[in-house]
């Protein structure tokens, strides 16, 4: 069984771009979650998609935006790159109706931003 | 805005000792405590979710306390191996959502 997939692993992006990253959840999940990693911090939230909605947002810019799609897959967005958003991203999956549990997190994608 | 902090943020121990990481958060709107342990290039890995005060959870050599009242978590290794070397986050569960600490870095020395 598949856990959480994230593409790509890697990027190099020149500022002023746009990127797309994207997720697909472990079977049988219905929620995305994605999380950006600085260097030196923690996972910090993006935003949380359910139903093809976005159910809840942390404190990004609206440059940040994402998609869930029916089979429950989801892409995040960002446009006009910084230089500070290199990060890695990461994504999770979970069950709504298990809210607060069984979290399961994909290996990420690395962004540098040139 | 909720407030996670885990210390130390790093530790250099020897195989065979024990030792212990502290996460501490806002007790206010607590729902549930996880905690991921996270090797380099590879994804979080689900350790422990405790909800109760009081709980305490155990998986092999590590185990955990949770105390919801005061707002903290303590995380043991008992005889540490060169294997436990990773990033142990801690992460509340409140308002739908993971709010992560910075994480304690494990070194293990064979």
């Amino acid at each position: 069984d598949a856990g959480v997939t994230q593409s790509p692993t890697h990027l190099i992006k020149t500022r002023g771009q746009q990127v797309t990253l994207r997720c697909s959840p472990k079977s049988g999940h219905d929620t995305v979650s994605w999380y950006q990693q600085a260097l030196g911090q923690g996972p910090q939230f993006i935003f949380q998609y359910y139903e093809e909605e976005e159910r809840q947002r942390g404190n990004f810019p609206d440059r940040f935006s994402g998609h869930q799609f029916p089979n429950y897959s989801s892409e995040l967005n960002v446009n006009a790159l910084l230089l500070g958003d290199s990060a890695l991203y990461l994504c999770a999956s979970s069950l709504a109706i298990q809210a607060g549990y069984g979290y399961t997190f994909g290996s990420g994608t690395r962004l540098t931003v040139v | 805005i909720l407030n996670v902090e885990q210390s130390p943020q790093s530790l250099h121990v020897q195989e065979g000792d024990s030792t212990n990481f502290t996460c501490s958060f806002p007790s206010s709107n607590f729902y549930a405590l996880h905690w991921y342990r996270w090797e380099t290039a590879k994804s979080p890995e689900a350790l422990f979710v405790m909800t109760l005060n009081g709980d305490e959870k155990k998986k092999g050599r590590i185990s955990a306390t949770l105390n919801t009242k005061e707002g903290y978590s303590y995380l043991y290794i008992k005889g540490s191996q060169p294997e436990d070397s990773a990033t142990y986050l801690c992460a509340p569960f409140n308002t739908d959502k993971l709010i992560f600490g910075t994480g304690t870095r494990l070194q293990v020395f064979p």
